[in-house]
């Protein structure tokens, strides 16, 4: 009953590299999302897929890459990570339906120094 | 396009006490509403959603919300408050785009003896 996985749990960067975080779903779920919470901000929407192939950008999506290559799998790039970066990244999906929720996995606490 | 504002960043009640949580939201469209509860360093759990139908809706741990579609509110209420309950509780609203969910700002709500 794993429902959405995500690694690592923790992340320590250096300003300017590069890493992926990855988010597994078991559902079957056609949408697939990324937000990152930060204090007194609430989850703001990186990117989202509606689908295998196809992506599109959300409320702060400047500095991080997606791609769908399966249902299963969305994983988040940074590019070159910044310390604005720090944030607790959460991945979630939804079957898409109009009275389903969004499931979310455990979060990545990622820090830039 | 849609929002939700949560109002009151912190909520300190006594256990036993109600308590009350309050979400409104702004929806161009017929929104779906859901509360999140998320405990620490833990990902979001649904505690309980409005679709269509019933405006009173029950969902887990004793919690209870009602949608009322003239003050475009969505107030989390519980009768009597217990120490598992201190949390941090997140309203959310998706609408005509099913895969996006639109987050309040959160409610860190701390229970005393």
């Amino acid at each position: 009953n794993a429902g959405v996985t995500q690694t690592p749990k923790f992340q320590v960067l250096k300003t300017g590299q590069s890493m992926t975080l990855q988010c597994a779903q078991d559902m079957n779920h056609e949408y697939m999302s990324w937000y990152r919470q930060d204090p007194g901000m609430g989850l703001r929407l990186i990117h989202y897929s509606v689908g295998a192939g196809i992506t599109d950008q959300g409320e702060v999506p400047n500095g991080y890459n997606v791609s769908r290559s399966t249902t299963e799998d969305f994983p988040l790039r940074l590019l070159s990570a910044a310390p604005s970066q720090t944030s607790v990244y959460f991945c979630a999906s939804s079957s898409g339906t109009k009275n389903t929720e969004a499931f979310f996995g455990q979060g990545t606490r990622l820090t830039v120094v | 396009a849609q929002s939700v504002t949560q109002l009151g960043s912190h909520v300190s009640v006594s256990e036993g006490a109600l308590v009350l949580l309050r979400c409104n939201y702004s929806s161009s469209v017929p929104p779906y509403l859901f509360w999140y509860v998320q405990y620490p360093n833990q990902g979001l759990q649904l505690l309980l959603k409005y679709t269509t139908g019933a405006t009173l809706v029950k969902g887990i741990n004793g919690f209870e919300a009602e949608f009322k579609k003239s003050e475009t509110s969505f107030h989390l209420t519980k009768p009597s408050a217990h120490m598992s309950d201190a949390a941090e509780y997140f309203c959310a609203v998706s609408g005509n785009n099913f895969n996006k969910f639109y987050f309040g700002s959160g409610t860190k709500l701390n229970v005393k003896p």
